[in-house]
């Protein structure tokens, strides 16, 4: 079984719908969550982090539930510029980044 | 000014040949890393260094040896490419060991041909 495992994608859809992607990871002892986000041709940037009470960011929710091993995102209201790759990403202590393979969003107009 | 630079951008070059590409970072950080992105998108940690002692070595061929002068530099020196080498390699550091926000270099593209 995979570290960090998401949907690959494509998800393709229109300017303002809601979009979830999921992740699900392997390690139990991991305790550092986040999403990046990686535009083509472009560097990983930070997203957000993860918390277990569930964070919002404008208008981007994230959830983690650590008895599942799962972690969402959830982009609300979806503008052309969320075109990207989403990369789930878990860590524990001592050790690097684990990324997921990323979930491809194409939003169109 | 660029939080963390690595050069170069673009690397073309033959089987056999050695390169290096080279990282610095401007944030004050302790810990830096290589990752490598292959073709498929997946990003893969292959080093990571804290405070110039290597942490991390992900089962990554001897022909890749990084080195890291001072705890805001770590390059990366590649012996012999192989066609498989062909890679977007990413230096990134962060404040302490990947329990924060990692930032990452705009990424060489190696291609071996």
């Amino acid at each position: 079984r995979k570290e960090v495992e998401q949907d690959p994608g494509p998800f393709n859809v229109p300017e303002g719908a809601t979009v979830a992607f999921n992740c699900t990871y392997s390690n139990s002892a991991s305790q550092s969550f986040f999403w990046y986000r990686q535009d083509c041709r472009k560097e990983p940037k930070l997203l957000m982090s993860v918390y277990s009470s569930g964070n919002e960011d404008g208008r981007f929710t994230a959830q983690l539930n650590r008895a599942s091993q799962y972690i969402s995102l959830l982009i609300r209201d979806s503008k052309l510029s969320d075109s990207a790759t989403y990369l789930c990403v878990v860590n524990k202590a001592g050790t690097a980044l684990i990324f997921g393979k990323g979930t491809t969003l194409s939003v169109s107009s | 000014d660029t939080a963390v630079s690595q050069t170069p951008k673009y690397l073309v070059t033959q089987m056999g040949n050695d390169k290096s590409i080279k990282c610095e970072q401007n944030l004050g950080h302790d810990t830096m890393y290589w990752y490598k992105q292959d073709s498929k998108k997946f990003l893969k940690i292959m080093f990571s260094y804290n405070n110039k002692e290597l942490i991390i070595n992900e089962t990554v061929p001897n022909r890749f040896s990084p080195k890291s002068p001072d705890k805001a530099h770590l390059n990366l020196h590649i012996n012999s490419l192989e066609l498989g080498d062909s890679a977007v390699y990413f230096c990134a550091s962060s404040q302490v060991l990947m329990n924060t926000e990692a930032f990452f270099g705009q990424g060489t593209r190696l291609t071996v041909v």
